[in-house]
């Protein structure tokens, strides 16, 4: 098992700019998140998905979309790139809702750098 | 907002146990403790977790006090590759339109240092 697969690893935008980040997972888990961190802080949720076609927002939505159209995989997409949004983003899964006696998953990170 | 608290950093001889301690006065009853960490530019590592009784697993022991109102994470033999960001937390209890639904908020945690 490969577990939570994010791409790319590092990645430099221009402000404007727009990319997506993905997530993909072979575990056959129903719940994915992404979070993001910033120097010196925890993280912060950003959006999650309790199952494909269901999506939520999380603490600092703004400035980002996703979708969960399979299982499999859940991307996270700037559309319009700030450097507000330079920070290190995690994805994680869990194969029901964290909180209910389940355990997440994370990826190991995407370093995004926006100038 | 995160609903525990850390102190801000520990520091523990390798080969002794490490207690983390993390108190959460607001938990509700059916709220899970969870423990996580976070190595050096690394993605969170789930540790352990558990609802009213004492946990014990290959990494950690948690342990819960009767009222829930707080909680120690317990490495019992610290290495200097425990060294890390321990975060503790609880899950946000859903609101009435659910939207808090599957939500685990991570707080500052603890900075663990284990040194020689």
């Amino acid at each position: 098992n490969a577990g939570v697969t994010q791409t790319p690893k590092f990645q430099v935008l221009k402000t404007g700019q727009s990319m997506t980040l993905q997530c993909a997972q072979d575990m056959n888990h129903e719940y994915m998140s992404w979070y993001r961190q910033d120097p010196g802080m925890g993280l912060r949720l950003i959006h999650y998905s309790v199952g494909a076609g269901i999506t939520d927002q999380g603490e600092v939505p703004n400035g980002y979309n996703v979708s969960r159209s399979t299982t499999e995989d859940f991307p996270l997409r700037l559309l319009s790139a700030a450097p507000s949004q330079t920070s290190v983003y995690f994805c994680a899964s869990s194969y029901e809702a964290p909180g209910d006696n389940e355990k997440l998953f994370f990826g190991s990170g995407t370093q995004l750098s926006v100038l | 907002d995160a609903k525990t608290t850390q102190p801000t950093s520990m520091d523990c001889a390798e080969g002794r146990a490490a207690n983390l301690p993390c108190n959460h006065s607001t938990i509700s009853g059916n709220e899970y403790v969870y423990w996580y960490r976070q190595i050096h530019s690394q993605g969170p590592q789930y540790i352990i977790h558990g609802l009213k009784n004492n946990e014990t697993n290959e990494m950690a022991s948690l342990i819960i006090t009767e009222d829930r109102k707080s909680s120690t994470l317990i490495l019992p033999h610290a290495t200097l590759r425990d060294t890390a960001v321990y975060y503790c937390i609880v899950r946000v209890s859903p609101n009435a339109g659910g939207t808090s639904y599957g939500k685990l908020t991570f707080g500052q945690g603890t900075i663990l240092t284990v040194h020689p």
